[in-house]
């Protein structure tokens, strides 16, 4: 079984350039999550998805970061402008079913975001 | 006070002890715990969850919630090179999900 899949694995970009990340996740996996994790420290959840509904975006800064996931599978997390203090890497995880955390997060292997 | 907190480390032990990794949280309802370890360099991955008071194993591993004191911890046995790594603690709070800092380990052969 494939697991959760994410690109691009680096980015480099100038800042208040725009960027885009992928997630798609395991195959049949109802719960989405985007995480961010700077470097010593724990990821920190940015938005959760149950099928196509965004049920918790209360971490996401929404002047500048948007989601999507239309069709319940495969996500977009965007960034625009980015600014320095957003490098960090960009998690995605997903989990089989809905309802809360209690199931099992699998993670993808992250986007590392450089903003210059 | 930070909804889940961990001492940062490094903690350091020699192959075969056993390794304890203590965490703490903010929320005494909070009913859920993971521990998750991450490689450098690679993501999280689950290791164990806990969700009654007193201890859980697996393997070498073994979880012990205190809800009472608000801190949950996991203990390492037999000590490998290979479990060196950083172990995130993580809790749900209210319908939140935080995840500590994490605790270094470094097993010395």
């Amino acid at each position: 079984e494939a697991g959760v899949v994410q690109s691009p694995r680096y980015k480099i970009i100038e800042k208040k350039q725009p960027v885009a990340f992928w997630c798609n996740p395991i195959s049949g996996h109802n719960t989405l999550y985007w995480y961010l994790q700077n470097l010593g420290q724990g990821p920190e959840l940015l938005i959760r998805y149950e099928n196509e509904e965004a049920v918790d975006d209360s971490q996401l800064p929404k002047d500048r970061f948007s989601a999507e996931r239309l069709k319940g599978v495969d996500s977009t997390l965007k960034i625009q402008p980015a600014e320095l203090g957003d490098s960090a890497v960009y998690l995605c995880a997903s989990s089989p079913r809905s309802g809360g955390f209690s199931d099992t997060q699998y993670f993808g292997p992250g986007t590392r975001l450089t903003v210059l | 006070q930070k909804e889940v907190e961990q001492n940062s480390g490094p903690l350091s032990v020699p192959e075969g002890a056993i390794a304890s990794l203590n965490c703490t949280y903010s929320d005494r309802g909070s009913q859920s715990f993971f521990w998750y370890r991450q490689y450098s360099g690679k993501s999280p991955e689950l290791i164990m969850f806990i969700y009654s008071n007193g201890d859980k194993e697996d393997g070498r591993f073994t979880a012990q919630l205190n809800k009472a004191s608000q801190y949950v911890s996991l203990l390492i046995r037999d000590s490998q090179p290979s479990d060196s790594a950083t172990y995130l603690c993580a809790v749900i709070i209210g319908n939140q999900f935080y995840f500590g800092t994490g605790t270094s380990l470094t097993v010395i052969p």
